[in-house]
């Protein structure tokens, strides 16, 4: 069954120092979206990419935080300069299409800040 | 107002037992989707139903239903015959198309734990 694939599944990095997060769609799929848990909390959307671009971004994605679908396959999420509160689970999904359709989650990537 | 209400922090039950997970959500839309999802303690999300809101039956999907009650606004997710590997965070979420807008908005969750 295809999957969404994310690595590193944990990555642990000094405050201020950039981190890529990157993350395989399943391939069919044309909707792309990064979230985000800290520990004990509720998934947050972070942001939408449809079509090479951002549809929709939170007010959580700000400045330091980017996007970027390189080659077809791959979807990164940049944090330029990583703070001790971007510490979380960072979820990748992707869909197929539709509005009535489910995203389907990587496995996470567990980013620790220090 | 939170948009999805999830008012069980943890539920217990019997291994075989069948278990209700409340689910209320808010909006003025009247085209949304509503979605479960699971996450074990190794931290995926993983889909488990899903219910539109023109949907006239509710979903179904093996021993998960979703007792969707329109009028009050409540998604319930019923596991039926628990097994312990049902134990694990669950997520009520819901999508709102109308607003131009495909995001997921979660509640806060409801951890269960199975007990043989």
């Amino acid at each position: 069954e295809p999957e969404v694939t994310q690595t590193p599944s944990h990555q642990v990095t000094q405050m201020g120092q950039e981190v890529i997060l990157r993350c395989v769609p399943i391939s069919n799929h044309l909707y792309f979206y990064w979230y985000r848990q800290i520990l004990g909390q509720k998934v947050e959307f972070l942001v939408s990419f449809y079509n090479n671009e951002i549809s929709e971004k939170s007010e959580i994605f700000d400045d330091q935080f980017s996007v970027e679908r390189p080659d077809g396959s791959n979807f990164t999420l940049k944090i330029r300069s990583t703070k001790l509160e971007d510490s979380a689970m960072y979820f990748c999904a992707s869909k197929a299409g539709g509005m009535n359709t489910e995203a389907f989650f990587g496995q996470g990537t567990r980013l620790t800040v220090v | 107002a939170q948009k999805i209400t999830q008012t069980q922090p943890g539920m217990f039950v019997q291994e075989k037992e069948a278990v209700t997970l409340d689910c209320t959500y808010d909006t003025s839309d009247q085209s949304y989707g509503l979605f479960w999802y699971k996450q074990p303690s190794s931290g995926e999300m993983i889909f488990l139903i899903y219910q539109g809101s023109y949907d006239e039956q509710n979903a179904t999907e093996g021993r998960y239903s979703l007792n969707f009650q329109k009028a009050r606004k409540s998604a319930n997710l019923v596991i039926s015959a628990s097994q312990l590997g049902d134990s694990a965070m669950y997520f009520c979420a819901m999508r709102e198309p109308s607003y131009n807008t495909d995001k997921l908005i979660f509640g806060t969750g409801t951890r269960l734990q199975v007990f043989p």
